[in-house]
This record gives structure tokens, C-alpha cells and sequence, in this order.
């Protein structure tokens, strides 16, 4: 039983050019939420999506980034024109139910994003 | 939003018992309290849910008391390998899934 799956686990990009970030939620999970992380500073929010369905993305900068989860396929993080400010660790997570009550995420290993 | 404040850090000895307090003065009526650990490198592991009262697992108790402002994770004996950062969650932004984190409680385990 796989838990959250994200890929690759390190990426190295030149600044202008783009990353795709991918994360395969467990089985039967059809909420995906992606989460930053600067060194030595905690996880900040992005994106909540649902299948095919952008649910919040208050987190995510309107620029360069985009988010999708598609109906067949993993979800995809997508930043285009890297710049040195967005290299850090992005986390996925999953969840079985829907946000609030007794929501449990259950989070990747994450994807750490380097850009020279 | 369930906004929380916790110690950014603390310290311990191998085998003492360790309670970290997290204040969620906002937290809605029907959110739990989630609270998950971080090692260094990896993604945040759940540890703990609770809406009130005490609850207990294999790693450790919650308490939360009647009025659900706070509550308070108590990890047992703790060892070496305890060492992480713990993240007190009180919820999210209604439906939206906008769960914050904050910058959790740094908890250094000594020999």
C-alpha cells in the first residue's frame, strides 16, 4: 500500500527554465494539497485541488506557478521561468475526506527544487 | 482561519516525559486538533487527532480542555530519535483546505 508518491525527489533547474513537480496521492485519496518549504521555516500553503478541480490556490504566486490534477494521472506542480527564490522543498499530501472535521493529510517525501 | 501558537523550541533529556501546549483561540466548532511531526528532509507525519478531552495512541496522548482553545501533546520517555518538529494544527478555512501550519516547535532531544 503506497503512501504519497512525489517525483523527483531532487531537481536542479537553471534560472528561466521550467519544473514539473508530479505527486501520485494514495489509493482512493482524491484530495492533493501542495505545501512550500523554505529552509528553516515551517510549511507554507499553495494549492488544494480535487480531481480535475482547483479547490483553493490563495497560496500559490499568480505567476509562473500552476497547479492541475487530472482526472487519469498524477498531479502536477508546474513553475515556470525558475528563479533562485524558488528553490526549497514542495510537499504533497492526500487526504481520504474533504477538508475540515477530522481531515488527516498524509504528506510525500517531498521534491526539493534547486535553482542555480 | 484556527490560527495556533506554540513554542518555537524546547529541549529534553532522554526518558523525561515532554508536553508541548498549542493555543487555537479561533478554532471552529466542528475542526479537530492534528498534530504532525517533521524530521529533517521528510514530509510531516501525522502523530495525533482529537476533538476534546484525552485521547491516547501508541506515540502519544492529547489533551484538550473543555473550552478547545488549547491543547496539549505529552510524547512519553522520550529518545533520541523524537528529535523533530512538531506543527499543532486547529483546523482549516471551512471547505477551501487551506490548513496552516505555523512554524511548529523545534524539540531537541539530549543524551
Amino acid at each position: 500500500n503506497a503512501g504519497v508518491m512525489q517525483n523527483p525527489r531532487h531537481l536542479v533547474r537553471r534560472r528561466g527554465q521550467e519544473a514539473r513537480l508530479r505527486c501520485s496521492p494514495m489509493k482512493g485519496h482524491s484530495h492533493v494539497y501542495w505545501y512550500r518549504q523554505l529552509p528553516e521555516e515551517g510549511l507554507k500553503f499553495m494549492v488544494y485541488l480535487q480531481k480535475e478541480n482547483i479547490i483553493d490556490e490563495s497560496g500559490m504566486p499568480k505567476e509562473r506557478f500552476s497547479a492541475e490534477f487530472p482526472k487519469e494521472g498524477p498531479s502536477i506542480l508546474r513553475i515556470q521561468q525558475v528563479v533562485r527564490g524558488d528553490s526549497a522543498a514542495y510537499f504533497c499530501a492526500s487526504s481520504l475526506k474533504a477538508p475540515g472535521g477530522a481531515n488527516v493529510l498524509t504528506f510525500g517525501a517531498g521534491s526539493r527544487l534547486t535553482v542555480l | 482561519l484556527a490560527k495556533t501558537t506554540q513554542p518555537i523550541s524546547m529541549d529534553s533529556y532522554e526518558g523525561q516525559e515532554v508536553n508541548i501546549t498549542c493555543s487555537h483561540n479561533n478554532i471552529a466548532t466542528n475542526d479537530y486538533i492534528t498534530w504532525y511531526q517533521q524530521f529533517p528532509s521528510q514530509g510531516p507525519r501525522f502523530i495525533i487527532q482529537g476533538y476534546k478531552t484525552k485521547v491516547t495512541n501508541e506515540v502519544a496522548s492529547l489533551f484538550i480542555p473543555a473550552d478547545r482553545k488549547s491543547s496539549t501533546l505529552s510524547l512519553p520517555r522520550v529518545s533520541l530519535s523524537d528529535t523533530a518538529v512538531y506543527y499543532c494544527l486547529g483546523g482549516g478555512s471551512g471547505n477551501t483546505g487551506k490548513l496552516i501550519f505555523g512554524q511548529g516547535t523545534t524539540l531537541q532531544v539530549k543524551p
